[in-house]
């Protein structure tokens, strides 16, 4: 069975830093791409990032040079690296499986950025 | 002008049928993308529902009804997202993306009121 287990959500001053990871079980996360996907308080679906079996990774303009995406596969989780923090991130953070989401998704952890 | 529009709202009683859109931007052709289409139900994680490029590439998500169906129609260059024999825990909204320009894009999202 595919389980997704996110966790490093939390409350963080604008500025600050957060690192979110996703446990995954039931594949090999080396040989699977993976992405976030974001979702603000009453909003639609936004993707963060992703990043394929290859290591290629990809940004959405919103987080490009300040989020970084990557995986330890050794402890078969995928990371976001999530700096200079600023109120608009604040939302719940999915890992889904694939470039598309194509599969069970994470239930997610609530980044707020708030002073 | 967005990559992906969708109409905010769409209303259908139960039994019938549900038709969704998602318009592509002028200049992406519909024929050229796979259609990805996201359920998600309040209070819940979004699910992967299918996705649809052609009769031959297409792709029903695990344990999806076949009740839900993807098609186009190149000659409005809209992904279409049916379904049929709706129940009243059909509610929720639903989201296509595509992978465009090395982005996973969503469109805004659809919000299905059964009554």
């Amino acid at each position: 069975e595919v389980q997704l287990l996110e966790s490093g959500g939390g409350l963080i001053q604008p500025g600050g830093s957060l690192r979110l990871s996703c446990v995954v079980s039931g594949f090999t996360l080396s040989t699977h791409a993976m992405s976030w996907v974001r979702q603000a308080p009453g909003k639609g679906l936004e993707w963060v990032s992703s990043v394929t079996e290859i290591d290629t990774t990809y940004y959405a303009d919103s987080v490009k040079g300040r989020f970084t995406i990557s995986r330890d596969t050794s402890k078969n989780t995928l990371l976001l690296q999530m700096n200079s923090l600023r109120v608009e991130d604040t939302a719940v953070y999915h890992c889904a499986p694939g470039l598309m989401g194509d599969g069970d998704w994470g239930q997610g952890t609530r980044v707020t950025v708030s002073s | 002008q967005p990559v992906l529009t969708q109409p905010t709202s769409l209303s259908a009683s139960p039994g019938a049928s549900a038709r969704f859109t998602c318009t592509l931007r002028s200049g992406i052709n519909v024929g050229t993308y796979r259609i990805y289409w996201y359920q998600q139900k309040p209070g819940s994680l979004p699910r992967y529902l299918l996705r649809y490029r052609s009769d031959s590439d297409k792709y029903q998500g695990s344990g999806v009804p076949s009740r839900f169906s993807g098609s186009n129609d190149a000659a409005t260059n809209v992904g279409l997202l049916l379904i049929s024999g709706l129940h009243s825990e059909d509610e929720a909204d639903y989201y296509c993306a595509i992978w465009y320009s090395g982005t996973w894009v969503f469109g805004g999202g659809t919000k299905l009121t059964v009554l």
